[in-house]
């Protein structure tokens, strides 16, 4: 399967307690992109890295998210002390490099904080 | 600051007929749109995108329309089949923007 890989699909996780999702991008692409889904709204833009630099990173990336991309290929999102906001789809996507081409998504982690 | 809205949250549309989905943004800065596809517990699966330089893009039962004056687009989807009941979002980006802004989704439902 050559699409854009999330492990795990779900979690439940202790409020509290620390998290780590993996995502492997389409091996062609050079770009990745984290994304949060919560019900009824649209993906919102979390961070995004070019080979293993990080570039951009959302004001709703909090101190306790860090996202890496070692060697420019899989790459990990951490929740630290995950709380109860932290509940929601968490989607990574993966493109080429300009033009502008399309990103393709994961199926994405489900986490659930209780 | 909701930069790509879709105001109706859902649509049902019967079997065979046309279905378009509306999708307005603010951000004059935006020249690159993307519709995506969502079914429950997965990711979102990309249809169609259309650049700024064109007004329409066609594949298969998908159009995408562009209005850059009017700062708008849509997605006709015809003959409208009971597989695409699911949930569309809307995307934009800009040069140097890297990153996708979505809108809330629309809920498409086909009737039979």
């Amino acid at each position: 399967d050559t699409g854009v890989s999330q492990d795990p699909r779900h979690k439940i996780t202790k409020r509290g307690q620390n998290v780590t999702f993996r995502c492997d991008p389409i091996s062609e692409h050079n770009r990745l992109y984290w994304y949060r889904q919560t019900l009824g709204q649209g993906p919102e833009f979390l961070t995004y890295f070019q080979n293993e630099a990080q570039l951009e990173k959302s004001r709703l990336l909090s101190d306790r998210f860090s996202a890496e991309r070692p060697k420019g290929s899989f790459s990990t999102l951490e929740i630290q002390r995950t709380e109860q906001g932290d509940s929601a789809m968490y989607l990574c996507a993966s493109s080429q490099e300009t033009p502008w081409n399309a990103a393709f998504f994961g199926q994405g982690t489900r986490l659930t904080v209780v | 600051d909701q930069q790509v809205k879709q105001n109706s949250p859902s649509l049902s549309v019967q079997e065979g007929r046309i279905s378009i989905l509306n999708c307005d943004y603010t951000n004059s800065m935006f020249d690159y749109f993307l519709w995506y596809k969502k079914y429950p517990a997965e990711g979102p699966t990309f249809l169609i995108s259309i650049s700024s330089i064109k007004d329409k893009n066609e594949d298969g039962r998908f159009t995408v329309f562009l209005n850059k004056s009017a700062k708008h687009l849509s997605l006709h989807i015809v003959p409208s089949q009971p597989g695409d009941s699911a949930v569309y979002f809307c995307a934009a980006t800009g040069r140097g923007a890297q990153k996708l802004v979505f809108g809330q989704g629309t809920r498409l439902t086909i009737n039979p």
